[in-house]
């Protein structure tokens, strides 16, 4: 089964650039959307297809994708961004939705 | 602004069954795709099933193995969750998701299903 790999925290000062990295084999040829989820709430989407951004979501988020890795950047990351992410794909294949293994945020 | 809201979760015994309810407004509900994802105590995201518009196509994760049914009362904008046979390991907030495209655009706040003796 298609797994997606990303790592399990990631530190980052406060004003600084966070980037959170989710690898699959070719996962550069899917679409690939990012969630952040705070303690005790739902899911947000903040990126969708690779790098567009729903309404709402400030421009300081942004991703890309290629070849074996998406990435989901915090530009000028603030107290607020710290949450856990996972990132996502829907696999065409077997018609399920797999989700990354998620990544801890903590802003220091 | 669409909201979904789920509810049927509680305590159950190992081997029971129990059936969960989101209830959608503000969006057309027959007009999308809807989905369950859960998320074990202190664990990661886990997508559970799919159910197209009109209910004819299906989709369940692998783990599933028949326990699972996924259904929709689109007079009602209800999609439902039929879990059978439940282990301690289905402990769980389940959450009710829209999907537009192949992600998930709006989000319930969860229901949480805790099997234990």
């Amino acid at each position: 089964s298609y797994v997606l790999t990303q790592p399990p925290s990631v530190s980052v000062a406060p004003g600084q650039t966070a980037r959170i990295s989710c690898g699959g084999s070719n996962i550069g040829i899917i679409s690939v959307h990012w969630y952040q989820q705070k303690p005790g709430q739902a899911p947000v989407l903040v990126v969708y297809d690779d790098s567009d951004r729903p309404s709402g979501i400030p421009e300081r988020f942004s991703g890309s994708n290629s070849g074996n890795t998406a990435t989901l950047t915090i530009s000028r990351v603030e107290a607020g961004d710290e949450a856990d992410y996972y990132c996502q794909v829907w696999n065409r294949n077997t018609d399920q939705a797999i989700f990354g293994t998620g990544t801890k945020v903590t802003v220091l | 602004e669409a909201q979904l809201l789920e509810s049927g979760g509680g305590l159950v015994q190992p081997g029971g069954s129990r059936r969960l309810s989101c209830v959608g407004s503000g969006l057309t509900f027959s007009n999308y795709v809807m989905s369950w994802v859960r998320q074990a105590p202190g664990k990661g995201l886990e997508w559970v099933s799919a159910i197209s518009g009109s209910g004819g196509r299906t989709y369940y994760a692998d783990f599933v193995k028949g326990r699972f049914t996924i259904s929709r009362d689109n007079s009602k904008s209800t999609l439902f969750l039929q879990i059978n046979s439940l282990r301690v390991e289905d402990t769980a907030v389940y959450f009710c998701a829209k999907i537009f495209g192949d992600k998930f655009d709006y989000w319930g706040q969860g229901t949480v299903v805790t099997v234990s003796s």
